[in-house]
């Protein structure tokens, strides 16, 4: 069974400063998929970034963009020039290719994110 | 834009109630999915659908079972709640290779 490890529980920035975000998985497969999902206080779930494992390009959306590191079995996920909006728990997910269960997602347990002024 | 709609933001329901969550999507999706969020533990799967009447366990499905007679609508039932079940709990539908969630709903059980 694949695992996603978030090692911070807490995380603070400075508005304007770059902040990133680790996150570690264990998996015997060679493709499958990669997420950061944001849940700000309204609780809504927001997909931030995809990356499939296939593609040695590091994903990009506007200031967020992630270190894939596939021997590491590493995703971190870089968010520059912090705003205030972006304070919420992040929560980092893999998806298998392969394996049954709907292509369900497995979660790391989340890293809150505090934007200081 | 994708929506799904779960039926509740807020439950408060004592223990042995029989709970029903309902969760419904927009867009015609195939599979629909039914986690629980704690917090320190992510997000767990405790049920997913793959098509109408088609249900398949997730990680920790003890204590709960699921409906799905229509396409866009399933169900998460707690067929006695207990204070252990007190939880936020999340739907989500999956288009595209991408799952889209719902609001959630934050249940306690009392």
């Amino acid at each position: 069974a694949q695992t996603v490890t978030q090692s911070q529980p807490e995380m603070s920035v400075q508005e304007a400063e770059t902040v990133t975000l680790s996150c570690t998985y264990d998996t015997s497969e060679s493709d499958y998929y990669l997420f950061w999902y944001k849940q700000p206080p309204s609780r809504q779930m927001i997909l931030v970034i995809r990356q499939e494992a296939y593609k040695q390009q590091n994903a990009t959306e506007n200031r967020f963009s992630v270190n894939f590191q596939k021997a590491a079995k590493s995703f971190s996920l870089k968010i520059s020039d912090s705003q205030l909006g972006d304070a919420a728990m992040y929560f980092c997910a893999y998806r298998s290719l392969f394996t049954g269960g709907g292509n369900k997602l497995t979660f790391g347990t989340g890293t809150q994110l505090k934007v200081e002024l | 834009d994708v929506k799904v709609t779960q039926s509740s933001r807020y439950l408060v329901k004592r223990t042995g109630e029989k709970v029903f969550l309902e969760c419904v999507q927009d867009m015609d999706h195939e599979n629909m999915f039914w986690y629980r969020q704690d917090p320190g533990l992510g997000l767990r799967l405790i049920y997913f659908s793959y098509d109408v009447k088609m249900k398949e366990k997730g990680d920790i499905p003890e204590g709960y079972s699921v409906s799905r007679e229509k396409k866009e609508r399933f169900s998460l039932i707690l067929e006695s709640a207990s204070t252990n079940q007190t939880s936020m709990y999340l739907c989500a539908s999956r288009g595209a290779n991408l799952q889209y969630f719902g609001a959630g709903t934050r249940l306690s059980v009392l």
